[in-house]
């Protein structure tokens, strides 16, 4: 079956980076790119961006696009987001989500368990 | 890119409909754009209800229904249930090849 399982929770000091990882199994890891998506305490769904794992290709939201860097290693399967200069307002749970590349009205059909990132001094 | 946006709120009786509106531009659901509804619990991963306006991935119930008119696109629960009571998101493809989520509605069911 289809999974994407994320790393632990993080804390970090203000200032400080983060590397949240989502490991994917149970289909073609190149075949699907992978979105990632911040949700902060009580606040909606923000979309951060996405990498290709064919290609490693990726799109990045304006609002985080000097911050965020997107990786893969395809020989494990596993994405990964990296965010620096981390503020208290990144204080929020960070998903991924897979959506079928090909398929223009695909949505994010699976999403991984999220990952809770705590900025604090 | 400006969240779309959605009532804070809606709320009804079981068994009534309650609609949710998501309210755009011509550049993501006014466009010939797919958009999308999440279901999201407290505490939970969002699920997928609706995507490319109306279509129900298989095991999601008839009970929720998607349209859209010009920029505005609309989720429909019909026969509302108590497990129904939850955060929704639209969400829109946008024409510089980005994605956009709407600020999010909670539903009551009184």
């Amino acid at each position: 079956q289809v999974q994407l399982v994320q790393s632990g929770a993080e804390v970090k000091r203000p200032g400080a980076s983060v590397k949240v990882s989502c490991k994917a199994s149970g289909y073609t890891f190149t075949r699907y790119a992978i979105h990632w998506v911040r949700q902060a305490p009580g606040q909606r769904l923000e979309w951060m961006g996405y990498i290709n794992p064919d290609n490693g290709d990726t799109k990045y939201s304006q609002k985080f696009q000097d911050r965020v860097t997107f990786t893969r290693d395809t020989s494990a399967s596993t994405a990964y987001m990296e965010l620096s200069s981390v503020t208290s307002e990144d204080t929020a749970v960070f998903y991924c989500a897979r959506r079928d590349k090909a398929t223009r009205s695909a949505p994010f059909d699976y999403w991984g368990q999220g990952t809770l990132l705590t900025v604090s001094s | 890119q400006s969240a779309l946006i959605q009532p804070r709120s809606v709320s009804g009786s079981p068994g009534q409909s309650v609609t949710i509106s998501c309210t755009g531009t011509s550049s993501d659901v006014g466009g010939s754009n797919p958009v999308s509804w999440y279901q999201q619990h407290p505490g939970s991963v969002p699920k997928i209800l609706i995507y490319d306006v109306n279509k129900r991935p298989s095991g999601v119930p008839d009970r929720f229904s998607g349209s859209k008119s010009g920029n505005t696109a609309s989720l429909t629960i019909s026969g509302l249930q108590a497990e129904d009571e939850a955060d929704y998101y639209c969400c829109s493809f946008v024409d510089d090849y980005s994605w956009v989520f709407g600020g999010g509605t909670k539903l009551t069911v009184l």
